[in-house]
């Protein structure tokens, strides 16, 4: 079966540019988590839904991100603008129903904004 | 905050046993211990995880003392592919799908 999907799995980017970021969760699952990953401050979860509905967004940085999932096959994390701070791999992960289950990650997508 | 403290580092000679130990001194009765790895510059992969029992599966062992206070985890003939970064995680069962990743151990598997 087909992991977690995610895409651009690189992405580079201008100061001041919109960004998107894509996720696929595995088939079936009904939870799907948004991570990313720094050197200064590790793994954090910016947002997850159920059944695409977001449920907990306190961990999104501020306004100039957003997080969409019209479906139970697609996401989004979009920044916009972009910062260099914002240079970071994000990470998708889905889980099979409650948000309690296992987690399955994506490889990531590593962005980068000069 | 993570709520749990694990060493740095680790080393650990190839085809041995990998020993890595976890406190988690404020755990509480419904939360879980859960256990996932790193390998460089992949996304986290989900071990095993326990609540009061030891655990094992075809990955690893998860030892958790009496008192819940600490945890070990096993793998029992350690490989190169083993070298990662391995993050010790206390979950509340309710806790809304947050797992909150501390600064991990880096195993390091050696020939």
């Amino acid at each position: 079966d087909a992991g977690v999907i995610q895409s651009p799995r690189h992405e580079v980017t201008e100061m001041g540019q919109e960004v998107t970021l894509r996720c696929k969760p595995i088939s079936g699952h009904n939870s799907l988590f948004w991570y990313r990953q720094t050197m200064m401050r590790g793994l954090e979860l910016l947002i997850y839904f159920n059944n695409n509905v977001p449920i907990d967004d306190s961990g999104m940085p501020e306004d100039r991100f957003s997080a969409k999932m019209p479906n139970a096959s697609f996401s989004t994390l979009k920044i916009q603008p972009s910062e260099p701070r914002d240079s970071a791999v994000y990470f998708c992960a889905s889980s099979l129903g409650l948000p309690t289950d296992t987690q399955y990650f994506g490889p990531g997508t590593r962005l980068t904004v000069l | 905050d993570a709520k749990t403290t694990q060493p740095p580092s680790m080393d650990c000679a190839e085809g041995r046993a990998a020993n890595l130990p976890c406190n988690h001194s404020t755990i509480s009765g419904n939360e879980y211990v859960y256990w996932y790895r790193q390998i460089h510059s992949q996304g986290p992969q989900y071990i095993i995880h326990g609540l009061k029992n030891n655990e094992t599966n075809e990955m690893a062992s998860l030892i958790i003392t009496e008192d819940r206070k600490s945890s070990t985890l096993i793998l029992p003939h350690a490989t190169l592919r083993d070298t990662a970064v391995y993050y010790c995680i206390v979950r509340y069962y309710n806790q809304g799908g947050k797992l909150i990743f501390g600064q991990g151990t880096e195993l390091s598997v050696k020939p």
